[in-house]
């Protein structure tokens, strides 16, 4: 069974600060992998994506790959009290699949 | 990004009563569609893939009887809950895969309809 594991937080973070955001999946099939960003009563909103191994970056965000570990994380520079939501990373196994999510990690930015 | 869009954005009905969702992608073609629902503080959980012009996929424990599928054109995939009963309430998020200038396999995601069965 596809699993990808997150802690739920909260993850607290001064105004500022880098967020680190780390995500764990057990299936070894898994290709792509993505970082969501949600607000509450809203739908998830892209923020990254990522299929290989090393470090993606775009403005604030990074996104990082250690497929010999299964672990993917984010990394949020200077962080903002915007950045306040839910992060849900998600993996796939490519072409047409479906993703499989974790369950978030709250974030709070505190001004 | 690429657009997807949903309707209607909130829904009540009563319980046995059927609803039917839209789901468009506004500025692509999507061959692939994916319905997922969340509950509340709950993470997405994938329901099914529609693919256009044939059956949906659906994951299991989810019923395809119930949760009626529909992806006629490259724009356009519908579900529809049957015979709807309070545990069906929940928020039901399409989203749509491909898109100019992405990757094949990033999804974007509709801004969701809220189901409410009373």
């Amino acid at each position: 069974q596809k699993e990808v594991e997150q802690n739920s937080g909260p993850l607290s973070v001064p105004e500022g600060a880098i967020a680190s955001l780390n995500c764990t999946y057990s299936d070894r099939g898994s290709q792509s992998f993505f970082w969501y960003r949600q607000y509450s009563g809203k739908s998830p909103e892209l923020i990254m994506f990522i299929y290989s191994n090393g470090d993606k970056e775009d403005g604030r965000f990074t996104a990082q790959l250690n497929k010999a570990s299964q672990y993917v994380s984010l990394l949020i520079r200077d962080s903002q009290p915007s950045d306040s939501a839910t992060y849900l990373c998600a993996g796939s196994g490519g072409g047409a699949d479906g993703l499989t999510f974790g369950k978030g990690t709250h974030l709070i930015i505190q001004p | 990004g690429a657009v997807v869009s949903q309707h209607p954005s909130r829904v009540i009905c009563k319980s046995g009563t059927s609803v039917k969702i839209e789901c468009r992608s506004l500025d692509f073609q999507a061959t692939t569609m994916f319905w997922y629902r969340q509950f509340p503080k709950k993470s997405l959980m994938l329901m099914a893939t529609s693919n256009e012009g044939s059956k949906a996929t659906y994951e299991q424990g989810v019923e395809k009887d119930k949760f009626l599928i529909n992806h006629a054109s490259l724009t356009l995939s519908t579900l529809t809950v049957t015979s709807a009963h309070p545990e069906d309430s929940s928020f039901y998020i399409c989203s749509a895969r491909g898109g100019a200038g992405s990757a094949s396999y990033e999804q974007y995601f509709g801004p969701g309809t809220r189901l409410t069965v009373t």
